[in-house]
């Protein structure tokens, strides 16, 4: 079955950049179609969908936030990082690692999540 | 990209039904086929409730219904069950190929 996990810091500084890894199973993101993709959700506050990396390397972005973020992916380690840089406490929320699966317009599933903080 | 917009709460009694709106734009519910909608219980991963606009993923119960009237999608609970209680979240995939998601509705079961 598919399963995604996120890995990465619980606190940073602002100013820093975060990097989060998401390591997934179940799936190969070199078949044609698919796609892993970063979701946020600050404390007490709505989804907001921030990037996602397609099998051939296409990128898509959050448009308020493209100068900010970097989704790339290794195939062969079943992993996919999202880098943010210049964080900020705004950007305190958890970050979800999710799937997408072939000509899908939506995510099937979903990582737990992980809580990053952002505080001096 | 604005949020989707939907009710803040939405409540109802044990075996009424509820309906939650989204209302978007002609640049993402108007004009698309991939509307979605997630289920949320806090502490939980977000779980896929409605696809496509109308289509449930297998697994999920038939008492979770959505539809789409212009800017507007929906998503419907009949039946309600206190384990139904929990956030939903509207999603559309937009023409600007990027997705963009609703403000998130609490549905309370009284």
């Amino acid at each position: 079955q598919i399963t995604l996990k996120e890995s990465g810091p619980t606190l940073l500084k602002p100013t820093q950049t975060l990097t989060l890894t998401c390591t997934f199973s179940g799936f190969s993101l070199s078949t044609s179609g698919m796609g892993v993709g970063w979701i946020r959700q600050p404390p007490g506050k709505a989804l907001e969908w921030l990037a996602l990396i397609f099998w051939d390397d296409d990128k898509r972005y959050r448009p308020s936030l493209k100068s900010r973020l970097t989704i790339t992916k290794d195939t062969s380690k079943n992993q996919v990082v999202l880098t943010m840089t210049n964080m900020d406490p705004v950007d305190t929320a958890t970050y979800y690692c999710t799937h997408r699966g072939s000509e899908m317009a939506y995510f099937d599933y979903w990582g737990q999540g992980t809580l990053v903080t952002v505080s001096s | 990209q604005s949020a989707l917009t939907q009710p803040a709460s939405v409540s109802g009694s044990p075996g009424q039904s509820i309906t939650i709106s989204c209302t978007g734009t002609s640049s993402d519910v108007g004009d698309s086929k991939y509307v979605s909608w997630y289920q949320h219980h806090p502490g939980k991963a977000p779980k896929l409730m409605i696809y496509d606009v109308s289509n449930r993923p297998s697994g999920v119960s038939n008492r979770f219904s959505g539809s789409k009237s212009g800017n507007t999608a929906s998503l419907t609970i009949s039946g309600l069950q206190a384990e139904d209680e929990a956030d939903y979240y509207c999603s559309s995939y937009t023409s600007s190929s990027f997705w963009v998601f609703g403000g998130g509705t609490k549905v309370t079961v009284l």
